[in-house]
């Protein structure tokens, strides 16, 4: 199985919800990645667990908070997020660094409102 | 400063027709050198790396790339198109053994024409 699922496919929310989007993968990796991709633009890292501690945090704003329940679960927290924050977020794992390639769910669209 | 570029932001090729989608870095030690394609509306698909060896490397779909190092670049290439290839392709490189993260290429994309 080499899938990468995420859930939901698509989230509007207002300004002042709270949401969560959910990853998952089965293949053993022990490195997840949450990524933010606007529109014909390269994805921009967020935040890296590896072995399931926050290993980096690209400076993200406290209204996302990641959280890796175990080395198959991947979350992403939202909470009053604003218009631009609106996007494509996209989850990825792989073995480790370095010279592992990633693999990408499908992605959730986000809207805020 | 380390960088990825992709000097094409689009590429137009005939079906049946041979492709080449360009990517040239500028890092300092050895590079770990990838390419992506993304469809749109999913997350990226890995193709294909250069890590060492061979400079030409053999990848998913029939596509290739070569890894030329005194030309810095790393272009992807395809012998014969299919419509069914347009998309948006990334080239991205690490250049640390311990590091998690890319430097992801502006992406170009290919449009087959049929």
């Amino acid at each position: 199985d080499t899938e990468v699922t995420q859930t939901p496919k698509h989230l509007v929310m207002g300004m002042t919800n709270k949401k969560s989007l959910k990853c998952e993968q089965h293949m053993g990796h022990r490195a997840m990645y949450w990524y933010k991709q606007k529109a014909k633009k390269p994805p921009e890292l967020m935040f890296v667990y590896s072995y399931e501690k926050l290993s980096i945090n690209e400076s993200v704003p406290s209204r996302f908070s990641p959280e890796c329940p175990n080395s198959s679960l991947l979350n992403l927290h939202l909470h009053a997020l604003q218009p631009e924050d609106s996007a494509l977020y996209l989850c990825a794992s792989s073995q480790g660094a370095g010279t592992y390639e990633q693999y990408f769910g499908p992605g959730t669209r986000l809207t805020v409102t | 400063a380390q960088s990825v570029a992709q000097p094409e932001d689009q590429v137009n090729v005939a079906e049946g027709n041979p492709l080449t989608v360009k990517c040239t870095y500028s890092v300092s030690g050895n590079p770990y050198l990838f390419w992506y394609v993304q469809y749109p509306n999913r997350g990226l698909q890995f193709l294909l790396k250069y890590i060492t060896g061979d400079n030409l490397v053999k990848g998913s779909y029939g596509f290739e790339a070569e890894f030329n190092k005194s030309q810095t670049s790393f272009h992807l290439k395809k012998p014969s198109a299919l419509v069914s290839d347009s998309a948006l392709y990334f080239c991205a490189v690490r250049t640390l053994s311990g590091t998690y993260k890319y430097i992801f290429g502006t992406g170009t994309r290919l449009k087959v024409l049929a």
